[in-house]
């Protein structure tokens, strides 16, 4: 069966500082990965989606990044971290059509 | 732009009864999903339900079933027999475009109360 991982489950970081938050899909080939983020109380926005190694998509223009080096690894980024990237942090795979996306545990980010 | 309104921030019932959370949407997109996911307090989202939008009959899973009404453009999840640990926020999501991204509502979050 596939499994989703993301970590860390929690993170405090000073503002300025770089930003590496990991998820890796198991269990299957090719999926389409995505990165949320949501606000206290709020709903999911979506941030990038990648359809394939290397090929990524952003959603909204911000102070991340993401990349995925390889099938199954889908990496968010960050040169300087602002007091703005607090939230929390939610990777999802699916098979692409009308498929149900599977999230990860996610990550909160803390931004002092 | 598709869109997804839900008008419950909040909503409670008693233990055993149903509750109708409440979904519209907005897309001129002719195929499209609709989903419903769970969100317990430790975060996770849990994929409850999904209904296509050429699907002729209404989905259920279990406990859960969505009352799909196509013109009206809404998509309201029926929970029955409501248990202690459906106590989460719930939220509403349309599937969009060709890559499969959701877009989510602002959710409703519901107690359960014994």
């Amino acid at each position: 069966s596939q499994t989703i991982h993301q970590w860390p489950a929690t993170l405090v970081q000073p503002v300025g500082s770089p930003l590496s938050l990991e998820c890796t899909v198991e269990g299957t080939s090719n999926p389409n990965l995505y990165w949320y983020r949501q606000a206290a109380g709020r709903g999911l926005q979506l941030l990038f989606y990648s359809v394939g190694i290397g090929q990524i998509s952003s959603e909204v223009p911000q102070n991340l990044s993401a990349s995925r080096p390889q099938d199954r690894q889908f990496i968010l980024s960050s040169k300087k971290l602002l007091l703005s990237d607090s939230g929390f942090y939610l990777c999802a795979w699916t098979m692409g059509g009308h498929q149900p996306q599977h999230f990860g545990d996610g990550t909160r980010l803390s931004i002092l | 732009a598709q869109k997804i309104t839900q008008t419950q921030p909040g909503m409670f019932v008693q233990e055993k009864e149903a509750v109708t959370l409440d979904c519209t949407y907005d897309t001129s997109d002719p195929s499209y999903g609709l989903f419903w996911y769970k969100q317990p307090s430790s975060g996770e989202m849990i994929f409850l339900i999904y209904q296509g939008s050429y699907d002729q009959q209404n989905a259920t899973e279990g406990r859960y079933s969505l009352n799909f009404q196509k013109a009206r453009k809404s998509a309201n999840l029926v929970i029955s027999a409501s248990q202690l640990g459906d106590s989460a926020m719930y939220f509403c999501a349309i599937s969009s475009g060709g890559y499969n991204k959701l877009i989510f509502g602002a959710g409703t979050r519901l107690a359960v109360h014994p």
